[in-house]
């Protein structure tokens, strides 16, 4: 079945440090892929998605590319801050699966100033 | 616009007693999801709704699971009796035909502590 898989963490950076969180997935057909987040306290909400091979998915300074060739959706952003201290969740939805979210195990991140 | 609602947020119970959760969705939303969430794993689905049909309840354990959501509006999800394993996140979840595929909102999820 479809499965994600993303790096372990938790990953500690420097505020203005540059970011990848990497994520990988197997799929049947042509999945949409996000990238979810939950911040302490707070629920799930969502980040940013790709729909297609090569879209780029983009929001609050992050962004990710939907490489279907290494099938890869990795996050990245250029310079954190310490308010993106969070858990980053990566899933995918497809239509065999009633499009229902399939995530990963999720990356904890934390931003020290 | 109000977000998703659950209740409560935390609960605390022994072994073999009966619990349940409540989920309001956004008004409009006519998919609903529970998700359960163990500690340090990504989300697993439980059920999905469309309206007021069960329409995915494949990874439901229905020996001691139970949902419903009985005016297409708001649901409850019960578990009965409870286990130790149980102690996890439950979280709920919608969205509407107006979203895309994939965006859900989600509540602030319900803490189930089983001792």
């Amino acid at each position: 079945g479809d499965s994600v898989t993303q790096m372990e963490g938790p990953v500690t950076l420097s505020e203005e440090a540059f970011l990848t969180i990497n994520c990988t997935y197997t799929a049947t057909g042509y999945p949409s892929l996000f990238w979810y987040v939950q911040y302490p306290g707070e629920g799930l909400q969502l980040l940013l998605k790709a729909t297609k091979a090569d879209d780029k998915g983009s929001n609050k300074g992050f962004e990710a590319t939907y490489r279907k060739e290494t099938t890869s959706f990795h996050l990245e952003k250029g310079s954190v801050q310490v308010s993106d201290s969070a858990v980053y969740f990566c899933a995918l939805s497809n239509s065999n699966s009633g499009y229902a979210l399939n995530f990963g195990k999720g990356t904890s991140l934390l931003v020290t100033p | 616009e109000a977000g998703v609602v659950q209740s409560p947020r935390y609960k605390i119970i022994e072994k073999k007693q009966p619990v349940a959760f409540w989920c309001n969705p956004i008004s409009g939303h006519n998919t609903l999801y529970w998700y359960l969430q163990n500690l340090g794993q990504g989300p697993e689905l439980l059920i999905r709704y469309e309206n007021e049909e069960a329409v995915d309840d494949s990874q439901l354990p229905k020996d001691r699971f139970s949902a419903e959501r009985l005016k297409g509006v708001d649901s409850t999800l019960k578990i009965q009796p409870a286990e130790l394993g149980d102690s996890a996140v439950y979280l709920c979840a919608s969205s509407g035909p107006g979203q895309r595929a994939g965006e859900l909102f989600f509540g602030e999820g319900s803490r189930l502590t089983v001792l």
